[in-house]
């Protein structure tokens, strides 16, 4: 088990509704990226907070924003969802930033009907 | 965005058997990971690698950077049944993004 852990687990929502995911980072972690992970497929980075700035971004529309807190733990927000944005959403912490010593959580798993 | 190819995209294998897989790219990376993913859970780090022509092990796991900075390898050596999940392969630029490949699924036959 990482320390890292995401609510909620499962979630259904119809597209054009907007989900909030969250994440609670490892303890002494103040970096969390989050990634989008397509059934069969890899993940993608959807982008990193570093202290409560975002630090990075891939190649994801506005419509994807994202918030982290004093205590370093972050949410990820989608609006208007569309039917592809199903997918595993994973959350990432680390100490530095850096992506091999990130731990990733369990995920959360978005339906869009 | 970059395209990371992983190939076999599955394999099954009797248990005790080594295994082989490799990973490709069209850009040159300045790190590679090597991740192991079981159902319901994210990805865990199981060796990264951070110079061309780099060989490193982790316990029964090999792993090289290829000297084109294009490719990486991945080896398990006397494959046992918890070796089972998706290993994916995943190479960063020199930000923090991290692209990932397409996955290795694994099934150890006992």
């Amino acid at each position: 088990e990482t320390g890292v852990t995401q609510s909620p687990t499962h979630l259904i929502k119809t597209r054009g509704q907007q989900v909030t995911l969250r994440c609670s980072s490892q303890s002494g972690h103040n970096t969390v990226s989050w990634y989008q992970q397509a059934l069969g497929q890899g993940p993608q980075f959807i982008f990193q907070y570093y202290r409560e700035e975002e630090n990075g971004r891939g190649n994801f529309p506005p419509r994807f924003s994202g918030l982290q807190f004093p205590n370093y733990s972050s949410e990820l927000n989608v609006n208007a969802l569309e039917l592809d944005d199903s997918a595993l959403y994973l959350c990432a912490s680390s100490q530095t930033g850096a992506v091999d010593t990130q731990y990733f959580g369990p995920g959360t798993r978005l339906t869009v009907l | 965005g970059q395209q990371l190819n992983q190939s076999p995209q599955s394999m099954f294998i009797q248990e005790g058997e080594d295994v082989s897989m490799n990973c490709t790219s069209s850009s040159i990376f300045n790190t590679w990971l090597w991740y192991k993913q079981d159902p319901g859970e994210g990805p865990v780090l199981l060796i990264a690698l951070y110079k061309a022509g780099e060989l490193t092990s982790n316990g029964r796991l090999t792993a090289q950077f290829g000297i084109t900075r294009k490719d990486s390898f991945l080896n398990i050596s006397a494959s046992i049944p918890s070796d089972v999940g998706i290993y994916f392969c995943a190479g960063q630029t020199g930000a923090n993004n991290l692209f990932f490949g397409t996955g290795t699924r694994l099934t150890v036959i006992p």
